[in-house]
């Protein structure tokens, strides 16, 4: 089973400043790699796949970037709607499929 | 629009059975893998079970191996997770998702959830 981390568990960082979240996979996942954001309450909604493109509807601001074990997110100036939970996924060797635990982004 | 909607969760004691649903719509059901990932309280998400668009082929996480069976309708544009032997640690919000094409993908379209509550 390939273990996804996340760094850090939470991220503090002020509107308008750029924001780096960091995945790392336990073994080469190639860019079979997803990244998703979640608030409070709602489903988790798809941001990145295949490492680097973006949903269909997600900003400019957000860009993903890494292949093979080393993964980033970034969004370059935070919204406020920006302010959730973050989670990296695989989808190269499955069963299973597997997320990272994630990274808090709050307020500065 | 693409939609995916849960239902049928609930409490259920220790050792209970539940069938979850979640109806599709805003796309070709068939022709799209799709799964079931859940999410304990104030926890990350895991991944569950997942089925391919024909129905023929499945897989799931070894912590629901044996107890959990997805299948899907795709006259109906419904997929289901019969859940048997519940525990405790059974208990989360379940999300249905549409993976982006086949089971070599990310999960593009997600439900709202439907809440598994297994305690006595």
């Amino acid at each position: 089973e390939i273990v996804m981390t996340q760094s850090p568990a939470t991220l503090s960082v002020s509107p308008g400043e750029r924001a780096t979240l960091s995945c790392r996979a336990s073994q080469s996942v190639s860019s079979n790699l997803a990244w998703y954001q979640q608030k409070p309450g709602q489903a988790p909604r798809l941001l990145i796949y295949a490492a680097s493109s973006r949903a269909t509807g997600i900003p400019a601001r957000f860009s993903g970037s890494g292949s093979g074990t080393e993964f980033t997110l970034t969004i370059s100036s935070l919204q406020s709607e920006d302010f959730a939970v973050y989670y990296c996924q695989q989808y190269s060797n499955w069963p299973p499929y597997t997320f990272g635990q994630g990274t808090k982004l709050e307020i500065k | 629009e693409v939609q995916l909607l849960e239902s049928g969760g609930g409490l259920v004691q220790p050792g209970g059975s539940l069938r979850l649903s979640c109806a599709a719509s805003g796309f070709t059901f068939s022709s799209y893998a799709v799964s079931w990932v859940r999410q304990a309280p104030g926890k990350g998400l895991e991944w569950v079970s997942a089925i391919s668009g024909s129905g023929g082929s499945t897989y799931y996480a070894d912590s629901v191996k044996g107890r959990f069976t997805i299948s899907r309708e795709n006259s109906k544009n419904t997929l289901y997770l019969l859940m048997n032997s519940l525990r405790g640690e059974d208990t989360a919000v379940y999300y249905c998702a549409k993976l982006y094409g086949s089971l070599y993908e990310a999960f593009d379209i997600w439900g709202q959830g439907t809440t598994v509550t297994v305690s006595s």
